[in-house]
């Protein structure tokens, strides 16, 4: 089945201490992005990815970062959460980033920094 | 830049009723059109698309015209239910100079009621 995959779905952490959402996809899609979703404010990008080795910063990068070794794989590192990093989570997936490409979305990770 | 606007919810109709949700653009490209749809607990899922101006996107009875006069895409659906409650994300992909701008507007809450 084709899928966009994250781990993990909930993760409750202190300030401070370094973490990485996983995410993964099987449909050997070019583009790959995180986006965080908030309360009023719907999807902000942070990162995205148009190849292995290619990535840029969105609209909210602070605080992240981001690496594409390989095709499949793009994980989030915060290295020092903050409790402004609450939030809820997306990890997106399309064949080209070319512009009408639709997004395939993980199912989100709901992310608690205390 | 680039950004959209899409009426603020959150929306509450009976069954069988007539849907509207707005949605504005304002774009320095010829963009792409999307909405999303997010269910409880769930990423957001492809809904309906358009590329070029006067194309009408359609799926599962909701229809959007890409109207590049009045920069709008506007959401309808002549007769909702229940399983249509969720959070409609209207979006813009943009891409220029070699690089994706996606755009998404903050999202509606529907809620239909039996």
């Amino acid at each position: 089945e084709a899928q966009v995959t994250q781990n993990p779905r909930y993760l409750i952490t202190v300030t401070g201490k370094k973490l990485t959402v996983t995410c993964s996809q099987n449909m050997n899609h070019e583009y790959m992005s995180w986006y965080r979703q908030d309360p009023g404010l719907g999807l902000r990008q942070i990162y995205y990815s148009m190849n292995v080795e290619v990535t840029d910063k969105g609209d909210v990068p602070e605080g992240y970062k981001v690496s594409r070794k390989e095709k499949r794989n793009f994980p989030l590192i915060l290295e020092s959460p903050s409790p402004n990093q609450t939030s809820l989570y997306f990890c997106a997936s399309s064949p080209r980033g070319r512009g009408n490409s639709p997004l395939h979305f993980g199912n989100g990770t709901r992310l608690t920094v205390t | 830049g680039d950004s959209v606007t899409q009426m603020e919810g959150p929306v509450t109709l009976s069954e069988e009723a007539f849907l509207t949700i707005n949605c504005t653009y304002t774009a320095t490209g010829y963009p792409s059109l999307f909405w999303y749809v997010q269910y409880p607990g769930e990423g957001l899922q492809l809904l309906l698309k358009a590329t070029k101006a006067d194309d009408k996107g359609s799926n599962k009875g909701f229809e959007a015209t890409y109207r590049k006069e009045t920069t709008s895409f506007h959401l309808e659906k002549g007769s909702v239910q229940v399983s249509d409650s969720a959070v409609y994300f209207c979006a813009l992909s943009d891409f220029q100079g070699g690089s994706e701008k996606l755009v998404f507007g903050k999202g509606t809450k529907l809620t239909v009621n039996p």
